[in-house]
């Protein structure tokens, strides 16, 4: 599959706690991006991470890849329950289309 | 407003008439995708433009839906005799090319379809 596939499916947590989600996929790719799905809304991208790139920060969100074991991992530090959503990885194969996985369903209970 | 704009937001239609749906991608993005999203899943790559040119589309598409990007601005996807099974969220994406790399795709709010 070119898609990614994200793991675990749907997440719970306390606000405050962190979150982490993550994605495995099956070719090799030129990056991988992240994004977040407000219930019924469109997509907003987070972050993207190159092939070259292991770790990528931005603001409470820290992004890790590991080419070796085609997989990366989403972290989301100190969750607000404004971070309720579906988030999404999608491996960038350097062709020209991003594939989407079903996502993670996380859920930050205040 | 400079982002990605659908048209209509909502579209309720009766099973087999045509719909044809909009999207004003963000100026100047040279790339633009267009996809499908049901309930509970992610979203379902259609097909994708490159400037003018359609560079690729999803064999599961069935030869019913048609996309267009006729001067390399906007776009039209056309879905001929609906089916119930097309009732879903249709997405549509921009993103520039920059020194060749894929860089982050910008998502409008979508088209709601449902066939009834």
């Amino acid at each position: 599959s070119q898609q990614g596939e994200e793991d675990p499916q749907a997440l719970s947590i306390q606000e405050g706690e962190n979150a982490t989600m993550n994605c495995s996929y099956k070719t090799s790719i030129n990056n991988l991006q992240w994004y977040r799905q407000n219930s019924g809304r469109g997509l907003v991208h987070l972050i993207l991470i190159r092939s070259n790139e292991r770790e990528k920060h931005s603001g409470r969100l820290r992004v890790t890849l590991d080419t070796s074991k085609k997989s990366s991992s989403l972290l989301i530090t100190a969750s607000r329950a404004a971070d309720t959503a579906s988030y999404f990885c999608a491996p960038d194969l350097g062709a020209n289309n991003l594939f989407f996985g079903t996502g993670t369903r996380l859920t930050v209970i205040p | 407003d400079t982002g990605v704009s659908q048209d209509p937001r909502h579209k309720i239609t009766k099973r087999g008439q045509n719909v044809t749906f909009r999207c004003d991608p963000i100026s100047e993005h040279n790339r633009l995708y267009w996809y499908r999203q049901t309930l509970g899943q992610g979203p379902e790559f259609l097909t994708y433009f490159q400037n003018e040119a359609q560079l690729e589309k999803s064999r599961l598409l069935s030869n019913r839906f048609s996309a267009e990007r006729p001067k390399g601005s906007f776009s039209t996807l056309e879905i001929q005799r609906t089916e119930q099974g097309d009732s879903a969220m249709y997405l549509c994406a921009s993103s520039p090319l920059l020194q060749g790399l894929n860089t982050e795709a910008f998502f409008g709010q979508g088209t709601r379809l449902t066939v009834v």
